[in-house]
């Protein structure tokens, strides 16, 4: 049973670039959340995308944007760059269980994305 | 807004003893889910435990276990038998329940394991 994985590893990037990042989801899950998690904080969230569309949206500038696709894998989008994007990207999955939410997110191993 | 906060940055156990991490959170919700969640070096996040708040056992998962207590809104994670395998990154997460598709978790600035040999 695959588990959540993410792609690339690791990226580097200068100021002002755009990046995208890559989660596809346990198999069976359907929702998957993004966290930032910077050097030697706890992770901090971004959005979490169900059915395609974008249900939350943590305190990111617009600068952040996503994607979901039918087969339920999403994109973390990041543009114009700033030195302070740089940390390790999280993408978590889970289930929504219909009246009850989402059970328990399991996590990829990240995406280290460093801004010089 | 829900808070979560860990006050010990860094703690250290004898392989073998055990040791206990606390947590504490702040919300006015009265259901909820709490989780530990370790961070090894290799940076995956893996599932520790969990605990639903409606449930008034405290979750047990092989040597670890936690004393929840609501009231006090308190969540400590006890290791037993601590293994050199334990040391890492442990974060505590609180997730509302809010029955519908946007359930984020909260984290708390986390506490750093080691296991003394």
């Amino acid at each position: 049973d695959a588990g959540v994985t993410q792609s690339p590893t690791h990226l580097i990037k200068t100021r002002g670039q755009q990046v995208t990042l890559r989660c596809s989801p346990k198999s069976g899950h359907d929702t998957v959340s993004w966290y930032q998690q910077a050097l030697g904080q706890g992770p901090q969230f971004i959005f979490q995308y169900y059915e395609e569309e974008e249900r939350q949206r943590g305190n990111f500038p617009d600068r952040f944007s996503g994607h979901q696709f039918p087969n339920y894998s999403s994109e973390l989008n990041v543009n114009a760059l700033l030195l302070g994007d740089s940390a390790l990207y999280l993408c978590a999955s889970s289930l929504v269980i219909k009246g009850y939410g989402t059970d328990t997110q399991y996590f990829g191993p990240g995406t280290r994305l460093t801004v010089l | 807004a829900q808070t979560v906060t860990q006050s010990q940055p860094e703690m250290s156990v004898q392989e073998a003893e055990t040791v206990t991490l606390s947590c504490t959170y702040d919300t006015s919700e009265s259901d909820y889910y709490l989780f530990w969640y370790k961070q090894p070096p290799s940076r995956q996040m893996i599932l520790v435990i969990r605990q639903e708040a409606y449930k008034q056992q405290n979750a047990t998962e092989n040597r670890f276990s936690v004393n929840f207590q609501k009231a006090a809104k308190s969540f400590s994670l006890k290791i037993s038998d601590s293994q050199l395998g334990d040391a890492a990154m442990y974060f505590c997460a609180y997730r509302g329940d809010y029955g519908g598709a946007t359930n984020k978790l909260i984290f708390g600035t986390g506490t750093l394991l080691a296991v003394q040999p």
